[in-house]
Parts: structure tokens; C-alpha cells; sequence
């Protein structure tokens, strides 16, 4: 089955100061790969995806994502955090049974940005 | 992106109702499920619904308990029945137009079971 460990529940960083959010996932194939995020009571946004290709993904907001598949890795990277990416993010895996979008969330990261 | 709406945003049930939730994309789309997301926590796949047919439960969720339909391409429901507080929750529609294309989510239903 697949899975989605996302080890920090909660990191604060300073406004302008680079971010990494770690993700580590289980699954025995090629997993298709998203990072999502909510802000307080909203949906979820998607940030990005990975399904093939070059292993380096740009998303929406900044955000770049890079797939490493000899770690199960799949980390969310920003060069400068603005105050308005405080939310919480979401890495997701989808597979192959069932679709690429039937997904297993992680837990998710909290990010809170110091201004 | 699609437009999903979903309805309603937000409710207050009392235990032992049920309440029906909506959801509308503005296309037509190959794949809709319905995921939960309790307090503090991450989101949990209850299952994908099905045009024409039944749904495809996860499992610890059955039909009984929420029965999901989806009689066209932009239109699912998913009713939570004889809701206890434990029921209490965001219920999110997520919509896929093709079988292996990413997925999009509506704002979510936060429901209050008291």
C-alpha cells in the first residue's frame, strides 16, 4: 500500500529566509507526486505535480519540488518565504491503481513565517 | 482548472440526522471522490464516485453510512447518515478530468455534529 510520511508537523521560518518541506513516500512503482496547501478554512490548492520526466518540477507561488527516487523523496523548496505562505502543506501520492488522483495524503506541515 | 462548488460551506447537524453535501463542476469530469478531513488532521479517501453505478468505498467506510451518488459528469453527493460527533469534519469533493491527470479539490464542507 501506498504512503506518505512528511516527518515536521510544525516549522517557522523568518519572512525572506529559504524553506524545505521534507516528503518521503512508499509505493512500489512510480508514484505520481503533489504538493497541495490550505489555508485556514479554505479547499486545497494545488502547488505541483510530479508525474514524469525531469525530476526537478516548477509550481505555482515560487515553489519548485524535486523527486528523488533513490531517497522516496519528493521535498517542496522555496528561496524566499513571503508572510502570506503561512499555511499548512500537503504532500499527496497517487498511483497507478486506481489513477494517478486517487490520492494518500501525508500529514502535513504546518508553516508559520515570522515577519 | 475546473470550478468546483460545493454545497453546503458549512453546517450544524444534530446527532442521529443526516445531511446531504453537494458538489458541482463547471465540466464535465472523468473522476470525482470524496475524501474527510477530521480535526487536526489529514485528508482520508472515503471513496470514488462512479457514474451510473455505485461508489468504491475505502476501507472503514460503507455505503450504509455514506452513501454517495453520481447520476452525471459535474454532479456527485455524498450524505453522512445518522451522524454522531464523531462525524465532525471537512468533507471535500476532488474532481479528475482524465484517470491519471491531477486532481482538484472544492472548498470543502465543514460539518458540526452536536
Amino acid at each position: 500500500a501506498q504512503s506518505v510520511t512528511q516527518p515536521d508537523i510544525h516549522i517557522t521560518v523568518s519572512e525572506g529566509a529559504s524553506l524545505e518541506l521534507r516528503c518521503n513516500y512508499s509505493y512500489g512503482a512510480t508514484p505520481y507526486l503533489f504538493w497541495y496547501v490550505q489555508s485556514p478554512g479554505q479547499g486545497l490548492q494545488l502547488l505541483l505535480k510530479y508525474f514524469s520526466g525531469d525530476t526537478l518540477v516548477q509550481g505555482i507561488k515560487g515553489f519548485e519540488a524535486e523527486f528523488k527516487r533513490s531517497q522516496s523523496s519528493f521535498n517542496l523548496r522555496k528561496p524566499s518565504v513571503h508572510w502570506s505562505d503561512a499555511a499548512e502543506y500537503f504532500c499527496a501520492v497517487g498511483g497507478l491503481t486506481g489513477g494517478g488522483n486517487k490520492l494518500t495524503f501525508g500529514t502535513g506541515t504546518q508553516l508559520k513565517v515570522e515577519l | 482548472s475546473a470550478v468546483i462548488s460545493q454545497k453546503p460551506s458549512r453546517d450544524i447537524c444534530q446527532r442521529g440526522t443526516s445531511l446531504t453535501i453537494q458538489c458541482q463542476v463547471d465540466s464535465q469530469v472523468t473522476m470525482m471522490f470524496w475524501y474527510r478531513q477530521q480535526p487536526g488532521q489529514s485528508l482520508t479517501l472515503i471513496a470514488t464516485a462512479n457514474q451510473g453505478s455505485e461508489a468504491t468505498y475505502e476501507s472503514g467506510f460503507v455505503i450504509d453510512k455514506f452513501p454517495i451518488s453520481r447520476p452525471n459528469l459535474t454532479f456527485s453527493t455524498l450524505t453522512v447518515s445518522n451522524m454522531s460527533p464523531e462525524d465532525s469534519s471537512i468533507y471535500l469533493c476532488s474532481v479528475a478530468s482524465g484517470t491519471n491527470t491531477e486532481a482538484f479539490f472544492g472548498q470543502g464542507t465543514r460539518l458540526t455534529v452536536v
